[in-house]
């Protein structure tokens, strides 16, 4: 099936930087959307992305939906404490009765 | 958004029980789907929970394992059946966000631990 890839596994930044978190795959998807999850919470979704091209803020959170289709990032500025978390892509593979596909994570810790 | 909560929030079992999961919604959704979350790993979907009808399992989850029931459209359960360590995980129901909509809500999810 498709597949949704994220890396590194994990990363580590100090409070205040930007970061950029990448997903790709090797099929096209007609959905992106960008989840975060706490420890001992559910997923909360962040981002959803619709088209090709389309750049959508949510605070300082800002995603992208790539020309290919193939693609989405995912930049959070000036990051805070309380960002930390693990962030999961996800989308819809193009083809009927497609269901929603995750990638496997990435861990996110901010230094402050 | 949907606000959805289930039940337990976390259970310890010895293995060869069942447990049953439960999902409340508070506001009628379309589509209510079950997923598991082993440790440190992503969301695999087990099954989508149709009102009214059988659920739809993916591949490598079947009926007998994990039967599902979607009395109506707030309420869904999700039981582990004849349960093994190889079982605990993190169980999470989601909803769409609207008929249609590819956008999914999650609840807290079930942890569970198997011994």
């Amino acid at each position: 099936g498709q597949q949704l890839n994220q890396s590194p596994q994990s990363m580590f930044i100090q409070e205040g930087e930007d970061v950029s978190m990448n997903c790709t795959s090797s099929s096209i998807f007609n959905t992106w959307l960008w989840y975060k999850q706490d420890p001992g919470e559910g997923p909360v979704l962040l981002i959803a992305l619709y088209k090709a091209g389309e750049l959508t803020s949510n605070g300082r959170l800002t995603a992208q939906f790539g020309i290919t289709r193939k693609d989405s990032f995912l930049n959070i500025s000036a990051s805070i404490p309380s960002d930390v978390g693990i962030y999961f892509c996800a989308g819809t593979p193009s083809g009927a009765n497609s269901k929603l596909t995750f990638g496997k994570g990435i861990t996110l810790s901010v230094r402050p | 958004s949907a606000v959805i909560s289930q039940k337990p929030s976390r259970d310890i079992c010895q293995r060869g029980t069942s447990l049953t999961i439960q999902c409340q919604v508070d506001s009628q959704v379309t589509m209510m789907f079950w997923y598991r979350q082993q440790p440190g790993q992503s969301l695999t979907l087990i099954a989508t929970a149709n009102q009214g009808s059988e659920a739809t399992y993916e591949s490598g989850f079947v009926i007998d394992k994990f039967p599902i029931s979607r009395p109506n459209l707030t309420f869904s359960t999700l039981t582990v059946s004849n349960m093994s360590p190889e079982d605990s995980s993190i169980y999470l129901c989601s909803v769409d966000k609207a008929s249609g909509s590819d956008e999914q809500f999650f609840g807290p999810g079930t942890r569970l631990t198997v011994l």
